[in-house]
């Protein structure tokens, strides 16, 4: 079955980087693309970019541009997200989610994983 | 950016009801709507993709309609488990913006 096995949650300082990642399992991981999806406290769904892991195209929302970095590992089915100068306000659940293509619907999502912001 | 829009943001309801919810993108984005739902500290679950397309093992009370700018979700029969928000979200252009929830709750 299809499984998507994120990171442990994560407590970090303002300015630092967090790293979480995205065990994938149960599909031919190079097929899909995965996206990562962020949800702070109490709010809604924030998409935040998708990366292929065949090629390594990657997107970025315009609010992440310059401090997301997507990474894929295809020796272990592994996606990164990586977000840095972190403040506050990213304190948030984020999620890694399986997509066909770019432009298709996330079908599968992993547990998500929480990353507190604060000094 | 595309603006997608739900309304209305939360509404009350008894099981056994029909409910809809609607959302509205900024401009034309074909069929490339699709719906989740999530419950409170749970995942979010595709429910509908493609606009009206169920996903495999969703219970058939609930469909989708529209394309362009224009979409609802209709749940027939509201059961206990549907009470949960439900999101939409436009996966036509970047970034693939999500609608700012729909909270279904009890009456």
């Amino acid at each position: 079955q299809v499984q998507l096995v994120q990171s442990g949650a994560e407590v970090k300082k303002p300015g630092a980087s967090v790293k979480v990642s995205c065990k994938t399992s149960g599909y031919t991981f190079t097929t899909y693309g995965v996206s990562w999806v962020r949800q702070a406290p109490g709010q809604g769904l924030e998409w935040m970019g998708w990366i292929n892991p065949y090629n390594a195209n990657r997107d970025y929302a315009r609010n992440f541009q310059d401090r997301i970095t997507l990474t894929t590992d295809t020796s272990t089915s592994t996606a990164y997200m990586e977000l840095g100068s972190l403040r506050s306000d990213d304190t948030a659940v984020y999620y890694c989610a399986r997509v066909f293509y770019d432009d298709s619907p996330l079908d599968y999502w992993g547990q998500g994983t929480l990353v507190t912001v604060s000094s | 950016d595309i603006q997608v829009t739900q309304s209305p943001s939360s509404l009350s309801a008894s099981v056994g009801d029909r409910v809809t919810i609607t959302c509205r993108a900024s401009r034309n984005i074909r069929p490339y709507l699709n719906w989740y739902q999530q419950k409170p500290g749970k995942v979010p679950k595709l429910l509908i993709y493609a606009a009206s397309t169920l996903q495999s093992g969703v219970p058939s009370r609930f469909s989708g309609s529209g394309s362009g700018t224009d979409f609802s979700l209709t749940i027939n029969s509201l059961q206990p488990e549907d009470f949960a928000t439900y999101y939409c979200q436009q996966s036509y252009i970047s970034p693939r913006t999500f609608g700012q929830g729909t909270k279904v709750e009890m009456k």
